[in-house]
């Protein structure tokens, strides 16, 4: 079975800081995806990537960054959190092909005070 | 731009009762994928189904089916005999428009909360 692991449940951040969320998955997978979800909305694609410090901007990307040093490893940076990006933040990871179904990690839920 | 609609935002039915999901979506490209994943209360996405925009072959999987049709873009989930532990949020989800790469994300509908009274 595939596992995708993040590395918070719950997070609680103030206004301004620098966060990170992690994501590890011990499958191999080429492709790691960042969506939020928010109620009412779904889920919204952040960034994604499919190799190696190879990343892609989805859909609502402002405010965020990426990165992917390590194949199993994807970090979603909030380089100055702001209270609209209090949500819950769902990794997931994807065998290299558009058919394969993403498997999602537990999500984290932050919270920017 | 792809959009993908899920009209019912919640759905209360009691247990045993049958009851169906809807699905429509958009898009131009001509292959596309579609899948539906579950949500819990625990909060973990879990995969149910994928269908190729080719495949038109319904699908049932014990008490779940999904009748997919291309001719009114429509690809709905039915749960016969429903079950308390069906109770969760139900997201019905489309490939990214092909851009030529390996990866693309997917377009989520804003889901269907399913109640299931005991």
């Amino acid at each position: 079975d595939v596992k995708v692991t993040q590395s918070s449940r719950y997070l609680v951040k103030r206004t301004g800081e620098k966060v990170f969320l992690e994501c590890v998955q011990d499958m191999d997978h080429e492709n790691m995806f960042w969506y939020r979800q928010d109620p009412g909305l779904g889920l919204r694609l952040i960034y994604f990537s499919y190799d190696v410090k190879m990343k892609e901007k989805g859909d609502i990307p402002e405010g965020y960054s990426v990165s992917r040093e390590k194949k199993e490893r994807f970090s979603l940076i909030l380089e100055s959190a702001s209270t609209n990006q209090t949500s819950m933040y769902l990794c997931a990871s994807q065998l290299g092909r558009r058919d394969r179904p993403q498997h999602f990690g537990d999500g984290t839920r932050l919270s920017i005070l | 731009a792809q959009k993908v609609t899920q009209a019912q935002t919640e759905i209360s039915v009691v247990e045993k009762e049958d009851v169906t999901l809807d699905c429509v979506y958009e898009t131009r490209d001509t292959t596309y994928y579609l899948f539906w994943y579950k949500q819990p209360p625990s909060g973990e996405l879990v995969f149910l189904i994928r269908r190729n925009s080719f495949d038109e072959q319904n699908e049932i999987s014990g008490r779940y089916s999904w009748n997919f049709q291309k001719s009114t873009s429509s690809f709905n989930f039915t749960i016969t005999a429903s079950q308390v532990v069906d109770s969760a949020v139900y997201f019905c989800a489309l490939s990214g428009e092909f851009t030529g790469g390996g990866a693309d994300g997917l377009t989520f509908g804003k889901g269907t909360h399913l109640i299931i009274q005991p």
